[in-house]
């Protein structure tokens, strides 16, 4: 059973960088992608970006500017970094694995597992 | 980026209801959404992927349909434990993109 752990700064000034990390425990890292995903408060869900095991990534073209994901494969782990951050980013966020199922010539993609959350609060 | 919007925002219902969620995608996204469950201070929680396909695990009163723009999130029997907020999400391209979500609340 694959559990995310995740953790990282809580609380932050404006133009610091958010740096938040999850480990993947209990199953395989390589041949998936890896999200992260935010929440502000009582707001919905915004896809951040995503990596593989090698490295390879996609970003959510609004943050992709300040945002880095990268991974470090020797501790099945991958990381989060959003920089200049101001009060806007503050929300909860997220890990997630991506799952891909693939139905005939159609690959569907859905995030499976989640980690439980870390809330990071911008604030001077 | 994809467009989706969901209704309605908020819902109020009984146990026992039938409850209808709708989502809209602002260009066909063939069967390419799933939808989530999330109650509060908790990670959301995969219910239906490609559609209409239930996720291991979850009960059969959920159901899902729909494909290019319009889709639809059916709970047949209201449960106590089902009281909590509904999100779709697209994945036919990047970025990928949620519905505002449906809060379903106690009448």
């Amino acid at each position: 059973q694959v559990q995310l752990q995740q953790w990282g700064a809580g609380l932050l000034k404006p133009s610091e960088t958010l740096s938040l990390t999850c480990a993947v425990y209990g199953g395989s890292f390589s041949g998936y992608y890896w999200s992260w995903i935010r929440q502000p408060p009582g707001k919905g869900l915004e896809w951040i970006g995503e990596i593989n095991h090698s490295g390879s990534t996609n970003y959510n073209p609004s943050l992709k500017s300040r945002v880095t994901i990268s991974v470090d494969t020797s501790k099945n782990q991958f990381s989060l970094k959003l920089s200049s951050v101001t009060a806007a980013d503050t929300a909860v966020y997220y890990c997630a694995r991506k799952w891909d199922t693939i139905f005939g010539p159609r690959h569907y993609y859905y995030m499976d597992v989640w980690g439980k959350g870390t809330t990071v609060t911008v604030s001077s | 980026a994809i467009r989706i919007t969901q209704s309605p925002s908020s819902l109020s219902a009984s146990t026992g209801d039938r409850v209808t969620i709708t989502c809209r995608a602002s260009q066909g996204i063939s069967s390419y959404l799933a939808w989530y469950q999330q109650k509060p201070g908790k990670a959301p929680k995969l219910l239906i992927y490609a559609a209409s396909t239930l996720q291991s695990g979850v009960p059969s009163r959920f159901s899902g349909s729909g494909s290019g723009t319009d889709f639809t999130l059916t709970i047949s029997c209201l449960q106590s434990e089902d009281f909590a907020t509904y999100y779709c999400q697209q994945y036919y391209s990047y970025p990928p993109t949620f519905g505002q979500g449906t809060k379903v609340e106690i009448k």
